[in-house]
């Protein structure tokens, strides 16, 4: 199946800090691509939905200007923390959908100190 | 936003037996999929079944999907220690529509 790629894998920040996720289509250009944030022991919730070239669709409840998402290429997504602290330490996860089917990245890992 | 629910919510077994989980979800899909996530870790795409299909195999893995009753279920046969870990469905309805399912955490006990 196709590939999709999360960098970094896992990420400590200071409080305070802004921290950048990259997510990548390896294989396949990716016109629309998901964010999704996971709590301790629960499944993904989903932030944000992004179209290649416009704005991102947040979900109720999550801040636009906390989640800043940036899908300027048919091939990355990225999804920025700003000024992060430890409340936001949690796992976040990115799905890429092309002409077919999406997939799911492998996730990263943030914890803010 | 999910759809999709996974039953049971746990499920410890000894090692060597089967664990069947079963995922239902409210509409229509394109396909469905089924990942591993290991405690702490990120996910592992296990096998993606399309609609027009009833079943897959995979390995140990054996995935059916019912659209007529919104359901599928994931069976690991000859379970080992290492298969420890939650079990989610993700299912795909096309767009900008991908939900993921409340996972099933499963315990295999050597």
């Amino acid at each position: 199946g196709a590939v999709v790629s999360q960098h970094p894998s896992w990420v400590i920040c200071k409080s305070g800090t802004s921290v950048k996720i990259e997510c990548r289509s390896l294989d396949f250009q990716a016109t629309t691509m998901f964010w999704y944030r996971q709590f301790p022991k629960q499944s993904l919730m989903l932030m944000a939905t992004s179209n290649e070239g416009s704005k991102a669709t947040y979900e109720q409840g999550v801040e636009k200007d906390k989640f800043l998402i940036n899908h300027a290429s048919l091939t990355l997504s990225t999804l920025t923390v700003t000024s992060a602290h430890p409340e936001d330490s949690s796992f976040y996860i990115c799905s890429a959908r092309g002409v077919g089917e999406a997939f799911f990245g492998q996730g990263t890992r943030l914890t803010v100190v | 936003s999910q759809q999709g629910e996974e039953d049971p919510q746990a499920l410890s077994i000894q090692e060597g037996e089967n664990a069947t989980m079963n995922c239902s979800y409210k509409t229509s899909i394109n396909n469905l999929q089924w990942y591993r996530q290991n405690s702490g870790r990120g996910l592992v795409h296990l096998i993606l079944i399309r609609s027009n299909e009833r079943e897959k195999h995979s390995g140990r893995l054996r995935v059916t999907l019912d659209t007529s009753k919104k359901s599928s279920s994931l069976l690991i046969t000859a379970s080992r220690a290492a298969d420890t870990a939650s079990y989610f469905c993700a299912t795909d309805a096309g767009g900008n529509q991908f939900y993921f399912g409340t996972g099933t955490s499963l315990t295999v006990i050597p």
